[in-house]
């Protein structure tokens, strides 16, 4: 069935990195754009950063830009977030997730389970 | 960026009851925008897409109005499954920015 399972997520210091993964199956994963989304603890989600299906172009937010990097493999069906100089405020469920199109209307139709990052000393 | 407000940002509801949820854009988005219901501990699901069409598998109890800037989502009669957390969307331009939640739960 269609599915995206992320990985990588745990426990790290204030300052460092961590490399996050997302592997999709049941769909033809070159064709879609594909987005990391964030949840704080307790809080709302947020958007971070997204990747157009040949890597052509990628899109951040704001609060990660210049920090994380967003790349993919289609070759093996993945999806990647490095993310650099980490800080306590990006502890978060890190979701992937697949955006699908109607009539050019965007959705977020498909995501993943989540991988738990914690940034603490 | 686009931002999304959402209220209330709770509701009490009964099994039953009509709900309704409404998101304002801070600037037009036509009809961009999503719905998106999340169980504790669970990820996020489409609800509505462009604004008001119904996601495969959605049951018909959940509708989606609006255009521009002002948006509904509209629960008709509550059921148990339904007490979670919702989200709304823009997805115009990135980034694609979420509203704070409104989290429904039981009366």
């Amino acid at each position: 069935q269609v599915q995206l399972v992320e990985s990588g997520g745990g426990l790290v210091k204030p300052g460092g990195s961590l490399r996050l993964s997302c592997t999709a199956s049941g769909f033809t994963f070159s064709d879609y754009y594909l987005s990391w989304i964030r949840q704080a603890p307790g809080k709302g989600l947020e958007w971070v950063s997204g990747i157009s299906s040949s890597s052509s172009y990628t899109n951040y937010a704001d609060s990660v830009k210049g920090r994380f990097t967003i790349s993919r493999d289609n070759a093996k069906n993945s999806l990647y977030l490095q993310m650099n100089t980490l800080r306590a405020e990006d502890t978060a469920v890190y979701y992937c997730a697949r955006r699908t199109a109607s009539d050019y209307y965007y959705t977020m139709d498909v995501w993943g389970q989540g991988t738990t990052v914690t940034v603490s000393s | 960026d686009i931002q999304m407000t959402q209220s209330p940002s709770s509701l009490s509801a009964s099994v039953g009851d009509r709900v309704t949820i409404t998101c304002r854009a801070s600037q037009s988005i036509s009809s961009y925008f999503n719905w998106y219901q999340q169980k504790a501990g669970k990820a996020p699901k489409v609800l509505i897409y462009a604004a008001s069409s119904l996601q495969s598998g959605v049951p018909s109890r959940f509708s989606g109005s609006g255009s521009g800037t002002d948006f509904t989502l509209t629960i008709s009669s509550l059921q148990p499954e339904d007490f979670a957390t919702y989200y709304c969307q823009q997805s115009y331009s990135t980034p694609y920015t979420f509203g704070q939640g409104t989290k429904l739960e039981i009366k």
